[in-house]
């Protein structure tokens, strides 16, 4: 069974950072491009982030490009989520997710269980 | 982008009768190499990450009750829980996934009338 723990969030100040985790179990994690999907309390999803199974391709929503950074450790199995000149609006759930066919962009069969980042003074 | 536009925004259904979601893409997202609607479905509950019904427009996921169907083709697409039980109250998102940024539709609340 596919397992996705995040972990990460928290209270942030506007202007601040934080770094996401996501801890993959239950697959070969190398095998398969992986995403970071976020929901702002009560409204719908928003796709944010995508990376390649080595790492070497990333890939942005415009509304977080050149803020957020998306990395991976395939050998401790996790994905990581920098999120930088943190905004009120960055409020959100962030989900690490898979994609079924190991394309980033695909539906995804697997979600992490979510850590909310609160971004407030 | 590909806006992904869903109706309604919510629904009450009695239990055991039919609910529909529609879902229109702003463009095509059928593929031409291989004849696939690059759609999705998922049900979200209160405090929980989604869960993946649909793909490819009409394939269920294993494990999701067969009264969870999923149609159409082009830009129209229509999610159908043929008879809607209790634990079928959620939300409901379609998603395109021909593209980046792939899109999310805005969600279709359903409850039980």
């Amino acid at each position: 069974e596919v397992q996705l723990l995040v972990s990460g969030g928290g209270l942030v100040q506007p202007g601040g950072s934080r770094r996401l985790s996501c801890s993959a179990s239950g697959l070969t994690f190398s095998n398969y491009d992986m995403t970071w999907v976020r929901q702002a309390p009560g409204k719908g999803l928003e796709w944010v982030s995508g990376i390649s199974k080595s790492g070497d391709s990333t890939y942005y929503a415009d509304s977080v490009k050149g803020r957020f950074i998306i990395s991976r450790d395939n050998s401790k199995n996790t994905l990581y989520l920098l999120l930088n000149s943190l905004r009120a609006e960055d409020t959100a759930i962030y989900y690490c997710a898979r994609p079924r066919d190991g394309y980033f962009r695909g539906y995804f069969d697997s979600w992490g269980q979510g850590t909310l980042v609160t971004v407030s003074s | 982008d590909i806006v992904m536009t869903q109706s309604p925004d919510s629904l009450a259904v009695s239990l055991g009768e039919r609910a529909t979601i529609d879902c229109k893409s702003s463009q095509s997202i059928l593929s031409s190499t291989n004849n696939r609607e690059y759609l999705a479905w998922y049900q979200q509950k209160p405090g929980q990450p989604p869960r993946l019904l649909i793909y490819w427009a009409s394939t269920r996921e294993s494990g999701v009750p067969d009264r969870f169907s999923g149609s159409g083709s082009g830009t129209d697409f229509t999610l159908t829980i043929s008879s809607l039980q209790a634990e079928d109250v959620a939300v409901y998102y379609c998603q395109q996934y021909y593209d980046t940024p792939q899109t999310f539709g805005q969600g279709t609340k359903v409850e039980i009338k």
